[in-house]
């Protein structure tokens, strides 16, 4: 069974980047059932897709917030990463990284999620 | 791109049985049979309950069961437990490779 484990700084300065790994085991990520997802989710809101990456390295994005972010893969180390640039408080949230299964069309494994707030 | 829409709060009696919607468009809810339906807990990652519209995944009670008619899925909980007292979302792929959230609906068990 897979797991996922999110990390990161818990704190960002607003207009920095927030930069977040999601390490997985249980599974290599080089599996091609699966594509890799950060999902997030500010206190007492709803669920907000961010975007995936598969092991091809193709992406795609939240529309909203497209000309912020990065997701890249790293295959040596079991792990993909976030990024979003020019923060503000609004991105304050709970990040989770979880998998979206390619054949069931659903987000099946979740990480336990990671608090990251953006504040000076 | 617009999150789907779910009421804020159902309630019902242990026993009874609940149904929560989720409305969207024809180009995410409507255009495609991949809706899931997600029970979280407080401080929790959120827990698969139902892909592919109607399917549960092992393990999850078949208590829960989902639907859909055009742009708007269901999910009910019939014999209401206390155990299901939780918030639920739903999600759908929403074509170009994105996917939408619900925003949420809570469930208080009386």
């Amino acid at each position: 069974q897979v797991q996922l484990q999110e990390s990161g700084p818990g704190l960002v300065k607003p207009s920095q980047t927030l930069s977040l790994t999601c390490t997985v085991s249980g599974g290599s990520i080089s599996s091609g059932s699966y594509y890799w997802s950060w999902i997030r989710q500010p206190a007492g809101k709803g669920l907000e897709w961010i975007g995936r990456i598969s092991t091809s390295g193709s992406t795609y994005y939240n529309p909203s917030l497209k000309s912020r972010v990065t997701i890249s893969v790293d295959t040596s180390k079991n792990q993909f990463s976030l990024e979003l640039s020019s923060v503000t408080a609004a991105d304050t949230a709970v990040y989770y990284c979880a998998t979206y299964h390619t054949i069931f069309k659903t987000f099946d494994y979740w990480g336990q999620g990671t608090l990251v707030t953006v504040s000076s | 791109q617009s999150a789907l829409t779910q009421p804020a709060s159902v309630s019902g009696s242990p026993g009874q049985s609940i149904t929560i919607s989720c409305t969207g468009t024809s180009s995410d809810v409507g255009g495609y049979n991949y809706v899931s339906w997600y029970q979280q807990y407080p401080g929790k990652a959120p827990k698969l309950m139902i892909y592919g519209v109607t399917n549960r995944p092992s393990g999850v009670s078949n208590r829960f069961s989902g639907s859909k008619s055009g742009n708007t899925a269901s999910l009910t909980i019939s014999g209401l437990q206390a155990e299901d007292e939780a918030d639920y979302y739903c999600s759908s792929y929403a074509s170009s490779n994105t996917w939408v959230f619900g925003g949420g609906t809570k469930l208080t068990v009386l």
